[in-house]
């Protein structure tokens, strides 16, 4: 079936650590994927995308590995700051490559 | 650009009361999406739109939910009536493709009393 999860639902680290968020996917068909970062109040903010014909793709301190073989994606933050609190989720495209599935989110908390 | 818009911003109305929600997806978007959030369930799609014609509205929870979009800039999601359990945070995205990054608005936060 069509389901994305995330293998932990808090991740609490410390300013200027190196945060690393995770996320299970079901559907082996997919073909696009998406981190969002949603803050407190505000809509599900863009992050960084990545097709299936790579294996990874940086941004401005974020990275995201897709790992097809074990359908496993993360999202990697370096140099993880304060205003890096938030809920992030991972999104797939579903079966029918339409609309985006979405993950419950995983709560980070960064402090000082 | 502004982004999506989304009005209100919050919504406070009792039960069996008509609830119209707004969206204005960003120019040149050919598709706009209709999600709901809770804590229980999470990001839930509950229609999408392709140059405004209703595509999938599988989501869509009851009868008592329906959307519209009467031209490319502006769309509604209407509960009539509304009940307690639609309590939620409604937001709208649009995008380019549906394999493209979809850009949310602001959300709009439903209670139903």
């Amino acid at each position: 079936g069509e389901s994305v999860g995330l293998h932990l639902p808090t991740l609490s680290v410390q300013e200027g650590d190196n945060s690393i968020i995770n996320c299970a996917y079901s559907n082996s068909a997919s073909d696009y994927f998406i981190w969002y970062k949603q803050e407190s109040g505000k809509g599900p903010q863009f992050i960084i995308d990545i097709r299936s014909n790579m294996d990874k793709r940086q941004g401005q301190r974020v990275t995201v590995l897709l790992n097809k073989t074990v359908k496993h994606l993360s999202l990697q933050i370096a140099a993880t700051q304060p205003g890096d609190s938030a809920v992030y989720f991972c999104a797939e495209i579903n079966q029918a490559g339409t609309a985006l599935i979405f993950g419950k989110g995983t709560t980070l908390s960064v402090s000082s | 650009d502004a982004g999506v818009i989304q009005s209100p911003r919050h919504e406070v109305t009792e039960m069996g009361q008509e609830v119209t929600l707004r969206c204005k997806p960003i120019s040149g978007h050919d598709y706009l999406f209709w999600y709901r959030q809770t804590m229980m369930r999470g990001l839930e799609l509950l229609i999408y739109f392709n140059n405004n014609v209703p595509i999938d509205d599988s989501g869509m929870p009851e009868d008592r939910f329906s959307a519209k979009m009467p031209n490319a800039s502006f769309s509604t999601l209407k509960i009539q009536p509304s009940e307690p359990r639609d309590s939620a945070v409604y937001f709208c995205a649009s995008s380019l493709e549906t394999s493209e990054t979809q850009y949310f608005g602001p959300g709009t936060r439903l209670l139903v009393l």
